[in-house]
């Protein structure tokens, strides 16, 4: 089986620190996206990837960077963390059109 | 205008009840998915179908490509299904491929 997986489920961090949510996927996919979910909003793309050290913004890129040295591993950084930024992240990877799998999610908490 | 629209937002049906959960779309899409969500809990892919029907255990998921429209069916609904239900397409636009796109989700309560 596919797996996309987020390196931690909970995660609760001060309000300025730097952070970073990585997600690792094993199926040499080429695309990797980064969401966030809030309620009422449903799921908004942050950024996505298209090819190890290409990336684009998405919807609400503001307040994050990625990084994608490898093909395996998305990370997403919140330079400057904010309690705006308190939502729960979720990281999904393709290969082409009909391949789209998902990580279990990473609720973070900028206290 | 959202560019994948779910109806119901909020569902609330009795145990046994048969539950339709519907998605619209607007754009060219290569693929649809239904997701799950339980409370608290991660994303879990239901099914993905671009083309007919696909059914699974208790669940079934159709696709109409023509009218740009799917639907999420429950058989005898029972409260372990209780989750907030998302629809997702997957397409080519924006510049990139496999650009995903969400619904905001279906939030379903089976009551016993």
């Amino acid at each position: 089986d596919v797996k996309v997986t987020q390196s931690s489920r909970y995660l609760v961090k001060r309000t300025g620190e730097k952070v970073f949510l990585e997600c690792v996927q094993d199926m040499d996919h080429e695309n990797m996206f980064w969401y966030r979910q809030d309620p009422g909003l449903g799921l908004r793309l942050i950024y996505f990837s298209y090819d190890v050290k290409m990336k684009e913004k998405g919807d609400i890129p503001e307040g994050y960077s990625v990084s994608r040295e490898k093909k395996e591993r998305f990370s997403l950084i919140l330079e400057s963390a904010s309690t705006n930024q308190t939502s729960m992240y979720l990281c999904a990877s393709s290969l082409e059109w009909d391949k789209a799998t998902f990580g279990s999610g990473t609720r973070l908490t900028v206290v | 205008k959202n560019e994948v629209e779910q109806s119901p937002q909020n569902l609330t049906a009795q145990e046994g009840e048969f539950i339709t959960i519907n998605c619209s779309y607007s754009v060219g899409i290569s693929a649809l998915h239904w997701l799950q969500q339980h409370p608290g809990g991660g994303i879990v892919s239901l099914f993905m179908l671009s083309s007919g029907k696909k059914k699974h255990g208790r669940l079934i998921a159709t696709i109409n490509i023509q009218e740009k429209h799917s639907s999420l069916h429950i058989t005898a609904s029972h409260p372990r299904d209780s989750a907030v239900y998302i629809c997702a397409v997957t397409g080519n636009y924006g510049g990139a491929t496999n650009k995903l796109i969400f619904g905001t989700g279906t939030l379903l309560a089976v009551q016993p």
